[in-house]
C-alpha cells in the first residue's frame, strides 16, 4: 500500500477565515477523495479529486466552499473556504492506486476546529 | 450519502471475548471493505473481500459476505484491549472502476480488560 502524508494534522481557525489541507502520497495513483467526518459520524464523500481538471463533487457540495486542486498523480489540496463552526470535522485524504478490488488508502486526517 | 447500516453502533466486550460486527448495504458492488479508526485519526485498512467470496480470514479478523442479502460480518475473535476502535464498512459500486468508497456509520468497540 502506498502511504498519504496529509497536513495540517489539525489546526483551530476564525470563522471567515479559510484553511488549504494538503494530501501527497509517496506513488503515482489513480483516483483521489475527500472526505468529512463529523463529530461521532461517519465518513462522507465530498469530492472526487480529478488530475488536470475539476473535481467532480457528491450531493451537498459545493466548489466554491471547497475548491479542490489536484496537479499531478501524487497531489491534492482541498480548501474550506469562509469557515463557520459548523465545518468543524476530519478532513480525510483517500487514495486508489488500480481499478476495483483494490484497497483505498487514508490520510492521516486534519482535525479542523472552528471558533 | 451512505450505503447502509451497521449494528450494532456501540459494542463493550471484556478482553477475551469475540466480537461481532453487521453491516447492510444497498447497492451491487465489487468488493466490501472493512476499516479502523482509533481516536478519530486515519483509517486503518483491515480486509477486503470481493463479491464472489464468502468468507475471508486474516489473523484474529474473520469477515462474510452474504450478497444476496447484501449483508456482511466482522468477528474480532479473542478480542484485546487495543482493540477498541470503531469500525466501518465501506463498499464501492458494481461496474464502476476505481470508484469512492461509501462508508457505513461504524461499531464503535470498547475492550475493557
Amino acid at each position: 500500500s502506498a502511504v498519504i502524508s496529509q497536513k495540517p494534522s489539525r489546526d483551530i481557525c476564525q470563522r471567515g477565515t479559510s484553511l488549504t489541507i494538503q494530501c501527497q502520497v509517496d506513488s503515482q495513483v489513480t483516483m483521489m477523495f475527500w472526505y468529512r467526518q463529523q463529530p461521532g459520524q461517519s465518513l462522507t464523500l465530498i469530492a472526487t479529486a480529478n488530475q488536470g481538471s475539476e473535481a467532480t463533487y457528491e450531493s451537498g457540495f459545493v466548489i466554491d466552499k471547497f475548491p479542490i486542486s489536484r496537479p499531478n498523480l501524487t497531489f491534492s489540496t482541498l480548501t474550506v473556504s469562509n469557515m463557520s463552526p459548523e465545518d468543524s470535522s476530519i478532513y480525510l485524504c483517500s487514495a486508489l492506486r488500480g481499478g476495483s478490488n483494490t484497497e483505498a488508502f487514508f490520510g492521516q486526517g486534519t482535525r479542523l476546529t472552528v471558533v | 450519502s451512505q450505503q447502509g447500516e451497521e449494528d450494532p453502533q456501540a459494542l463493550s466486550i471484556q478482553e477475551g471475548e469475540n466480537a461481532t460486527m453487521n453491516c447492510s448495504y444497498k447497492t451491487s458492488i465489487n468488493n466490501l471493505q472493512w476499516y479502523r479508526q482509533n481516536s478519530g485519526r486515519g483509517l486503518v485498512h483491515l480486509i477486503l473481500i470481493r463479491s464472489n467470496e464468502r468468507e475471508k480470514h486474516s489473523g484474529r479478523l474473520r469477515v462474510t459476505l452474504d450478497t444476496s442479502k447484501k449483508s456482511s460480518s466482522l468477528l474480532i475473535t479473542a478480542s484485546r484491549a487495543a482493540d477498541t476502535a470503531s469500525y466501518f464498512c465501506a463498499t464501492d459500486l458494481a461496474n464502476q472502476a476505481g470508484t469512492a468508497l461509501i462508508f457505513g456509520k461504524g461499531t464503535t468497540l470498547s475492550v475493557s480488560s
